[in-house]
């Protein structure tokens, strides 16, 4: 059965940064692309960032270029997402996808529960 | 970047009703569109990709069509779990972007 386990998130000062991690199992994880999808309170979901299987290629939303990096440790089985200069309107509910079939990001049929990071004085 | 149009942003209908969902992007996609429905305080849930394909497991009154730019989800015949908000996501090219959403209200 997949698993999909986020941490890291929490409430952190405008400016400063914190790092996600989400933790896979149930599957082979460097076959997969991986992607980060966030939602705000009572908004919609916006797609963040993806990689894919090998690492070696990564994308971004243009609203978090420059301030984010993804990565993951397939040795590890985890994905993580590196947040810097942290804007209140990065408030959200961050989830880690799993791509339904492969390597390139696509759509996802295997999400985890989510988890929130407030950026608040 | 291409960006993902949904109308309307919320419906109202009964148990039973035939519900219909657009979704138009801004330049063509191809067939590159997934349809997702989520329910409060839950991740999203896979309806259809490929713009017209049924994820397994999803009930057949869920339907979707359409290529280039203008698409759209069916539900033939509405049920009480079909309460929900419901997203459009394309995969043509990066970044990827999901429609405002779809909320479908109980009249």
């Amino acid at each position: 059965e997949v698993q999909l386990l986020e941490s890291g998130g929490g409430l952190v000062q405008p400016g400063g940064s914190l790092r996600l991690s989400c933790a896979a199992s149930g599957f082979t994880f460097s076959s997969y692309a991986m992607t980060w999808v966030r939602q705000a309170p009572g908004k919609g979901l916006e797609w963040v960032s993806a990689i894919r299987g090998s690492g070696g290629s990564a994308y971004y939303a243009d609203s978090v270029k420059g301030r984010f990096t993804i990565s993951r440790d397939n040795s590890k089985n985890t994905l993580y997402l590196q947040m810097t200069s942290l804007r209140a309107e990065d408030t959200a509910i961050y989830y880690c996808a799993k791509d339904l079939y492969g390597d390139f990001p696509e759509y996802f049929q295997h999400w985890g529960q989510g988890t929130l990071v407030t950026v608040s004085s | 970047d291409i960006q993902m149009t949904q109308s309307p942003s919320s419906l109202s209908a009964s148990v039973g009703d035939r519900v219909t969902i657009t979704c138009r992007a801004s330049q063509g996609i191809g067939t590159s569109l997934a349809w997702y429905q989520q329910k409060p305080g839950k991740a999203p849930n896979l309806l259809l990709y490929a713009a017209s394909r049924l994820q397994i497991g999803v009930p057949s009154r869920f339907s979707g069509s359409g290529s280039g730019t203008d698409y759209t989800l069916t539900i033939s015949s509405l049920q009480p779990e079909d309460f929900a908000t419901y997203y459009c996501q394309h995969y043509y090219s990066t970044p990827q972007t999901f429609g405002q959403g779809t909320r479908v209200e109980i009249k």
